[in-house]
């Protein structure tokens, strides 16, 4: 059974303090890994999707990575406002549905 | 100018009353979801439609029924609450296959509490 495993559940931060948060996968045949925010009251936002083991993608202090078992979201220099709840999510190669992870709720303080 | 649009955001009711809840996007995608939240944060998959065709129905008891008007509106309808139904319900929508680049855009949910 596709299964989405995200860790640690909470990581507090202090401003500046760089980290990284996982997200383990098994799929049968990974179509995509999405990973998404949330903030408290409002739905998923979509941050990046990665195809294939070795890729990489950036938006500001966040940089995903992606292996054949996992995908990292690193975070660098992270401020105050990155606080929010991160989620992982993987789409099998046939259907149309992503199975999210229950998520990492990152707090940064200043 | 909101993209994708939940009513009510709060819905309070008791148990085996019939409630709507309504979702509206404005973005021209095809393929719209609807995403059951629970108190852990876990999301999980209810029901998707492309064009108005159902095309995923995860295991859901039959109280729950979608009807899609029009690519632009899935609604959801609950029959006989059950306090178990509890839940943030998020409504998304996408552009199908082209989902892979610019991923499914959410509302802000309805916080349903059956008391």
């Amino acid at each position: 059974e596709d299964q989405v495993t995200q860790s640690p559940e909470a990581l507090r931060l202090q401003e500046g303090e760089s980290s990284s948060l996982n997200c383990s996968y098994t799929v049968s045949g990974l179509r995509g890994l999405f990973w998404y925010r949330q903030d408290p009251g409002k739905g998923p936002e979509f941050l990046f999707t990665l195809y294939s083991a070795g890729e990489e993608k950036e938006k500001e202090r966040l940089k995903a990575t992606l292996t054949k078992k996992e995908s990292f979201l690193h975070i660098t220099a992270p401020k105050p406002e990155d606080s929010a709840t991160y989620l992982c999510a993987v789409q099998e190669g046939n259907t149309d549905k992503l199975i999210f992870g229950t998520g990492t709720r990152l707090q940064v303080f200043p | 100018d909101t993209a994708v649009s939940q009513t009510p955001k709060y819905l309070v009711t008791q148990m085996g009353n019939d409630k709507s809840i309504k979702c509206e996007q404005n973005l021209g995608h095809d393929t719209m979801y609807w995403y059951k939240q629970d108190s852990k944060k876990f999301l999980k998959i209810m029901f998707s439609y492309n064009n108005k065709e159902l095309i995923i129905n995860e295991t859901v008891p039959n109280r729950f029924s979608p009807k899609s008007p029009d690519k632009a509106h899935l609604n959801l309808h609950i029959n006989s609450l059950e306090l178990g139904d509890s839940a943030v319900y998020f409504c998304a929508s996408s552009l199908g296959d082209r989902a892979f680049f610019y991923g499914y855009t959410f509302g802000s949910g309805t916080r349903l509490t059956v008391v």
